[in-house]
Parts: structure tokens; C-alpha cells; sequence
């Protein structure tokens, strides 16, 4: 079945580096843009980045701009977010969801937790 | 980009409908027939219910419908059941050719 399974967060203090990835399975992923959304603890979704199929277009938040990193390796079926010089506001769940050809986002992974803290 | 604006909490009774709104500008909700909404179960991850403003994905109850008036989306929820109590999100496309959310809406039956 289709599939999205993030992993890579942790507690981090701020100012350091994290790298989140996103296994995807079920489907032919180069076929798709993919997203990361993120949810701070309590509060609403916020869209964070997306990447196209191809990888050679990429647009982010201006929340994270010039600090994270959208890529994927479509041979390995992964999405990735670098993320760097984090701040406390970005702890949050971190999702990957599949894009669509309509601009909505189908396929959700179940999440993955950023906690940046001293 | 700033957040699309939903009411914060919308109550009702079994079997009542509700209607949650969703508020932006000619920039997004205006500018795209290109509006979803998600549904949020407490610890859980958002799933999709309604797509391009007003079309449900296989799966989901017909109960689950969309609309949109100029720069304001709804989304009704027909037959209230106890499931369907949960955090919604409308999200729309923009013209600087991202995503935006809206605050999200806390559905609560009574």
C-alpha cells in the first residue's frame, strides 16, 4: 500500500543541525512533488517546503528560507530536509505528504518530532 | 504568506450539520479553484477529505461537502456523527506558487 514513513528527529540545541527523511513506498515517487509540513506542539499546520519531480525546482516558507534544504534521491525512493541553524519555534511534528497533480496533499506520513532546546 | 482565517471551534448535535468557513484573499482562495481540507484526529497525522474545492477523494463520506464565494471556502459536514469530532484545516494554493494553511477549526458534538 501507499506509504510515507519520516524519521531523523530529535532534541537538538539551537543553533544545530538536523537531517529528516521520508521513505516512500506503494508508488512510482519520481512520478511526484513532495512536501514537508510541520505542526508545533498545540498549534495548526504550517507548510514548510516542496520539491518537484524531478528535483530541479524547490520552494520554501519564508519561516525556514536560507536555513532548510528540500532534496530527494528518486532512486532510493527519499525525501529529505536539512535543516540548520534551528530555532526554538521550529520544534514541531514534522510530516511528508505527496503532492497531486491538483495541488492537494493525498498521502501523509505519521510524522516525525523536532525538539529544539538547550 | 499569512494563515487562512477559520473560526476557531464549531459545535453541534448528532445528526445536525455544520458548516466551518475558510477566509483568504484573491492571492489564494480567490485566485485557485484549488482548495482542500484535512481532518485531525488528536495524535494523529491530517487526512484529506475534500480537493479542488469541492471533490471527495474515494474513500470518504459523502456527508463531507465543499463550496467556495469569492475568497471563502466552507466545508460542511452533513449528519454529524461522533467521529467527525477532530480539528479541520483548509489549505489553498497561492500565487507565489506555494501551499497556505488556515488556522484550523476544532469540531466538537455535542
Amino acid at each position: 500500500q501507499v506509504q510515507l514513513v519520516e524519521s531523523g528527529g530529535g532534541l537538538v540545541k539551537p543553533g544545530g543541525s538536523l537531517r529528516l527523511s521520508c521513505a516512500a513506498s506503494g508508488f512510482t515517487f519520481s512520478d511526484y512533488y513532495m512536501n514537508w509540513i510541520r505542526q508545533a506542539p498545540g498549534k495548526g499546520l504550517e507548510w514548510v517546503s516542496y520539491i518537484t519531480s524531478s528535483g530541479s525546482n524547490v520552494y520554501y516558507a519564508d519561516s525556514v528560507k536560507g536555513r532548510f534544504t528540500i532534496s530527494r534521491d528518486n532512486a532510493k525512493n527519499s525525501l529529505f530536509l536539512q535543516m540548520n541553524s534551528l530555532r526554538a519555534e521550529d520544534t514541531a511534528v514534522y510530516y511528508c505528504a505527496r503532492d497531486s497533480s491538483s495541488w492537494y496533499l493525498g498521502v501523509w506520513g505519521q510524522g516525525t518530532t523536532v525538539t529544539v532546546s538547550s | 504568506q499569512s494563515a487562512l482565517t477559520q473560526p476557531a471551534s464549531v459545535s453541534g448535535s448528532p445528526g445536525q450539520s455544520i458548516t466551518i468557513s475558510c477566509t483568504g484573499t484573491s492571492s489564494d482562495v480567490g485566485g485557485y479553484n484549488y482548495v482542500s481540507w484535512y481532518q485531525q484526529h488528536p495524535g494523529k497525522a491530517p487526512k484529506l477529505k475534500i480537493y479542488d474545492v469541492s471533490k471527495r477523494p474515494s474513500g470518504v463520506s459523502n456527508r463531507f461537502s465543499g463550496s467556495k464565494s469569492g475568497n471563502t471556502a466552507s466545508l460542511t459536514i452533513s449528519g454529524l456523527q461522533a467521529e467527525d469530532e477532530a480539528d479541520y484545516y483548509c489549505s489553498s494554493y497561492t500565487s507565489s506558487s506555494t501551499y497556505v494553511f488556515g488556522t484550523g477549526t476544532k469540531v466538537t458534538v455535542l
